[in-house]
């Protein structure tokens, strides 16, 4: 039972470089997460969606892109990374947007 | 913007005692969460409350929701060094996206 997974678990970015973080549930959940933590800021909320084709933006979503062709999938893509986007991130998902939600165990990346 | 202020933030304490750590807002939630992380994992859901004064018991914890649904608690009792972690809130609803969480109550039991 995997639950949500995220990869890669570790990743070091130069400024300037792009990559996609992966996220996959098998809950056959409708809505999905993406949030950052930072110490000393707790969980704060980057992009999320409601649905397959449905995404919209949460606290923090600039230098982040997020896409949800499936239900499973909700990859979000760093387009130009820069130091400040050194963080933990983690994926979520839930059967609705106030139910408890099942994360995953988080991508820590440093962008130097 | 949707507050929630934990309390305390740090709490070391020995074995066997009782605790109860604070989840305070201003603002209304639809329900709320707490969650337990562990380092280098994700945060793990324990409970959720969505009506106003409702409590729930989860072994050795107890949790409250507040009777205005803007505060909740929770009460560890006879605490254990298994205990020891990061404890987070959120709050769902009340006009905001997603989840909105407090800093989180870092606790640690001594054997």
């Amino acid at each position: 039972n995997a639950g949500v997974t995220q990869t890669p678990k570790f990743q070091v970015l130069k400024t300037g470089q792009s990559m996609t973080l992966q996220c996959a549930q098998d809950m056959n959940h409708e809505y999905m997460s993406w949030y950052r933590q930072d110490p000393g800021m707790g969980l704060r909320l980057i992009h999320y969606s409601v649905g397959a084709g449905i995404t919209d933006q949460g606290e923090v979503p600039n230098g982040y892109n997020v896409s949800r062709s499936t239900t499973e999938d909700f990859p979000l893509r760093l387009l130009s990374a820069a130091p400040s986007q050194t963080s933990v991130y983690f994926c979520a998902s839930s059967r609705q947007g106030r139910a408890g939600a099942f994360f995953g165990q988080g991508t820590r990346l440093t962008v130097v | 913007t949707q507050l929630l202020e934990q309390s305390p933030q740090f709490l070391s304490i020995q074995e066997g005692e009782n605790l109860t750590v604070y989840c305070n807002s201003s603002s209304v939630f639809s329900s709320l969460q707490w969650y337990r992380q562990e380092p280098g994992e994700g945060p793990v859901l324990l409970v959720t409350v969505v009506t106003g004064g409702e409590v729930k018991k989860l072994k050795r914890l107890t949790f409250q929701f507040g009777d205005a649904r803007k505060d909740s608690s929770l009460h560890i009792t006879a605490a254990q060094p298994g205990d020891t972690g990061l404890y987070l809130c959120a709050g769902a609803g009340g006009g905001a996206d997603g989840l909105t969480f407090g800093k989180g109550t870092h606790l640690i039991i001594q054997p």
